[in-house]
């Protein structure tokens, strides 16, 4: 089945720097998605983006299809930005969506 | 109130127990799929539902049975609750009709078996 792999796997920084995460995806998506899940284990919709660029305030998401892969992107960081980062997909062909192990992100004041 | 709700939010067992884990959304989607997360891990998939007539296996169903009672319902079993079957439990749905097919959570089900 399809393999999807997140890095950094861990990352801190400090409020106000950007980051971007990585996701790459062994096979043709259909879907993609990235979570945030916060600290209280809640799991927070960011983007659907199974190709092109999306941006909502200080995230942004790009997803190359052809090149399997997708970037979050995270401008001036702040303390509840902290959690972990999620990307899911769907591979052509099927319907069910495949995690990745996430970025946990830590964010310091 | 939350479109995906789960109930419960938190519950210890003891090993051999039966535990049932609901989940019932409001977004009118006729997918709905059961995750489960350990921790440091991302989630993977235990049963997964496309309508009320349809239930599939996931990643991970050993142990687990499933059950749609309607669109809006699907609840998650664990006939007898073994340790190794503590973690954190996620409903979602799906549409897959005009809209995205994009994934929505409910807030999860934190289990403990004892």
């Amino acid at each position: 089945g399809i393999q999807v792999e997140q890095s950094p796997p861990d990352l801190i920084l400090q409020e106000g720097a950007n980051s971007t995460l990585r996701c790459n995806f062994s096979d043709s998506v259909n879907n993609l998605q990235w979570f945030h899940q916060n600290p209280w284990g809640q799991l927070i919709n960011l983007f659907y983006i199974p190709s092109g660029t999306k941006q909502n305030g200080r995230l942004s998401a790009t997803t190359v299809a052809t090149e399997r892969y997708s970037l979050l992107y995270i401008s001036s960081s702040q303390t509840t930005d902290s959690g972990v980062y999620f990307c899911a997909v769907v591979a052509s062909g099927t319907y069910k969506y495949i995690f990745g192990t996430g970025t946990r992100l830590k964010v310091l004041a | 109130d939350a479109d995906v709700t789960q109930t419960p939010r938190n519950r210890i067992t003891k090993t051999g127990k039966r535990i049932m884990l609901e989940c019932s959304q409001t977004k009118g989607h006729d997918r709905m799929y059961w995750y489960r997360q350990d921790p440091g891990l991302g989630l993977r998939l235990i049963y997964y539902s496309f309508d009320v007539k349809d239930i599939n296996k996931g990643e991970i169903s050993d142990g687990y049975s499933v059950s749609r009672q309607a669109q809006a319902k699907f609840s998650l079993s664990l006939e007898s609750a073994i340790p190794n079957q503590t973690a954190l439990y996620f409903c979602a749905t799906s549409d897959s009709g005009a809209n995205t097919g994009e994934l929505f959570f409910g807030e999860g089900s934190r289990l403990t078996v004892l």
